[in-house]
């Protein structure tokens, strides 16, 4: 079962920065946050992940609350070639192999409009 | 560099054949999970295998197994296909299984059974 909640949409205007929502109020001490994200029934793409600290790359800033129960994806300058489903995800640790399976949930769908 | 590829991109079956899927990871990589996405939902996690072991297991019916060979590559098999197999299949390959590590994924198989 999905360890978080997204909306289940979302509109933004292209050159506007996007920040997406997500809650994960039952993350365990040693499950990563990670974002993906799907279009046109692709293969998802990688975004970022994060354990506790902000993290930042060339697509997309992560910020996580202190307490680990959420968390928001920020695009900066958002484009219509970022018009997609948005996945967060807890990694969640399979047993006692500490195999991380990504569980996905429903997703959001980012619009972004001209 | 190649990213995943997965093979056939799409094929057609009947209610109780058996299927076969493949999986090149990306150089270097040696886990590979697989994963199920039904039309309007998020992938569901399959299989894991590292180093040519099964290491994770998700909710599926023993219809479904797998197998990594030693160049890494993998093979996905479905017996016993039911109408409710019909989805697009994807692969994702990651330097090795754990908590803390990107998983890249292949643009999948879409699997028709009829």
């Amino acid at each position: 079962d999905a360890k978080t909640t997204q909306p289940t949409s979302m509109d933004c205007a292209e050159g506007r920065a996007a920040n997406l929502p997500c809650n994960h109020s039952t993350i365990s001490g040693n499950e990563y946050v990670y974002w993906y994200r799907q279009i046109h029934s692709q293969g998802p793409q990688y975004i970022i992940h994060g354990l506790k600290n902000n993290e930042t790359n060339e697509m997309a800033s992560l910020i996580i609350t202190e307490d680990r129960k959420s968390s928001t994806l920020i695009l900066p300058h958002a484009t219509l070639r970022d018009t997609a489903v948005y996945y967060c995800i807890v990694r969640v640790a399979d047993g006692s192999s500490n195999t991380g399976k990504l569980i996905f949930g429903q997703g959001t769908t980012l619009q972004v409009k001209p | 560099d190649a990213g995943v590829t997965q093979s056939p991109t799409h094929l057609i079956k009947t209610r109780g054949q058996q299927v076969t899927l493949r999986c090149s990871p990306i150089s270097g990589h040696k886990s590979v999970s697989w994963y199920q996405q039904v039309l309007g939902q998020g992938p569901q996690f399959i299989f894991q295998y590292y180093e040519k072991e099964e290491r994770g297991r998700g909710n599926f019916p023993d219809r479904f197994s797998a197998r990594q060979f030693p160049n890494y590559s993998s093979e996905l098999n479905v017996n016993a296909l039911l109408l409710g197999d019909s989805a697009l299949y994807l692969c994702a390959s990651s330097l090795f299984p754990g908590m803390n590590t990107e998983a890249f994924f292949g643009q999948g198989t879409r699997l028709t059974v009829v």
